[in-house]
Formats: structure tokens, sequence, C-alpha cells
């Protein structure tokens, strides 16, 4: 069974924090991808990774950075964190194959901004 | 943008009954994925649709794919407390560069 791991269950942070969420899985997935979570938004993509050291921007890339310098992991960075990115946030794998598989999701992180 | 819409944003059914959630883009799909979230889960896949006018089951679960590729829909029957959760919709587009927008998704409370 593919398995992606989070970090962080909860994390609290300050306006103005930097924040790294960090995101591994074990299935050797070229695909990594992570999205936020919101009440009737569905889930949002804010940067994936095709490769080691490549990214692209999603939907909603503004206020977020990510780095892949291993193929098993890619992180999250809130540079200076703000309210509006209280929010949860998913992790997610797939094959090299994209267009054809499923992603594979971690268990999330809840990430509240005080 | 490239938009799915999904619809209702939350079900209540009574246990026993049938239920339906549509998902409708506004621009054609090369396919479309469902998922499955459990209060406090993370989505799971459940099903992936390619072909115009495609039908697939999942026990009482029944996934179709629109003529045009621009709409799907799940059907449940006989819901079961154990089909509480959110199901998501996800497109995937050759306008969008093949990436997969999920639709807001359908929030399922089975009452007793």
């Amino acid at each position: 069974d593919v398995k992606v791991t989070q970090s962080s269950r909860y994390l609290v942070k300050r306006t103005g924090e930097k924040v790294f969420l960090e995101c591994v899985q074990d299935m050797d997935h070229e695909n990594m991808f992570w999205y936020r979570q919101d009440p009737g938004l569905g889930l949002r993509l804010i940067y994936f990774s095709y490769d080691v050291k490549m990214k692209e921007k999603g939907d909603i890339p503004e206020g977020y950075s990510v780095s892949r310098e291993k193929k098993e992991r890619f992180s999250l960075i809130l540079e200076s964190a703000s309210t509006n990115q209280t929010s949860m946030y998913l992790c997610a794998s797939s094959p090299w194959d994209g267009d054809n598989q499923p992603q594979h999701f971690g268990d999330g992180t809840r990430l509240s901004i005080l | 943008g490239q938009q799915v819409m999904q619809i209702p944003q939350y079900q209540h059914v009574q246990e026993g009954e049938d239920f339906t959630t549509y998902c409708n883009s506004s621009t054609t799909l090369s396919n479309i994925q469902w998922y499955k979230q459990r209060p406090g889960g993370h989505p799971v896949f459940l099903i992936q649709l390619v072909k115009s006018g495609e039908v697939k089951k999942q026990k009482r679960l029944t996934f179709q794919f629109g003529e045009a590729k621009k709409n799907s829909s799940l059907h449940i029957t006989a819901t079961q407390t154990t089909d509480v959760g959110t199901y998501f919709c996800a497109g995937r587009m050759k306008a969008a560069g093949n990436k997969l927008t999920f639709g807001g998704g359908t929030r399922v409370l089975v009452k007793p």
C-alpha cells in the first residue's frame, strides 16, 4: 500500500512566521502535489512537482513556495504566514503516468495561523 | 478559470434510501475520478471514468460519465451509515495541463 506521510497532524503558528509542511511518500512516485481544503471549495491545487527539483504552480500558488530536493519528499513553505492561510493542507502523490492513475493522499495537516 | 461544480453541497439521507450527487464541468474532460473522504480522514480514490457514456458499478455505487464528457454522477442505492463522508469528483482537463480539478464535494449525512 502507498504510504504518504505528513509531518504534523495539527500545527499552530503566528502571523509572519515562516512555516514548513513536510510530506514523504514511500512508493517512488514521480508526481507529488500540495492542496488546501476549505469547506465548500473542495481541494485546490497549490503546487505540484513531476520530478526532483521540478515544480509547477497550481491554481492558488500566491503566498506559498515548494521544495523537492529528493524524490520521496515534497515540502510546502509559507514564506510569511497570514491568517487567510489557516486551512487543511493535503499532500498527494501519483506515479509518472499521472493521467490515468489515482492520487494517494496523506492524512493532512490542519494549520492554524493566529 | 476552469471549474468543476458539484451539487448538492450537503445531502441528508434516510438510511435505506437512494441519492445522487452530480458533477458538472465548464469544459470537456479527459477523464474523471471520484474520491471519498470519511470524517477526519483523507480522500481515498474510488473510481475513474474515461469513455463517453461510461457506467461503472461498485456494489451499491453507480458512477456515470456523460456523453459529452462534461458531467458525471454518483448514485448510491440503499444508503448505509458506512456511506457517511464527503464525495469529491475530480476532472482532468486538457486545457488545464491535465491537472486534476476537484469539485467542492458533497457531504453526506445518514439518518439511522
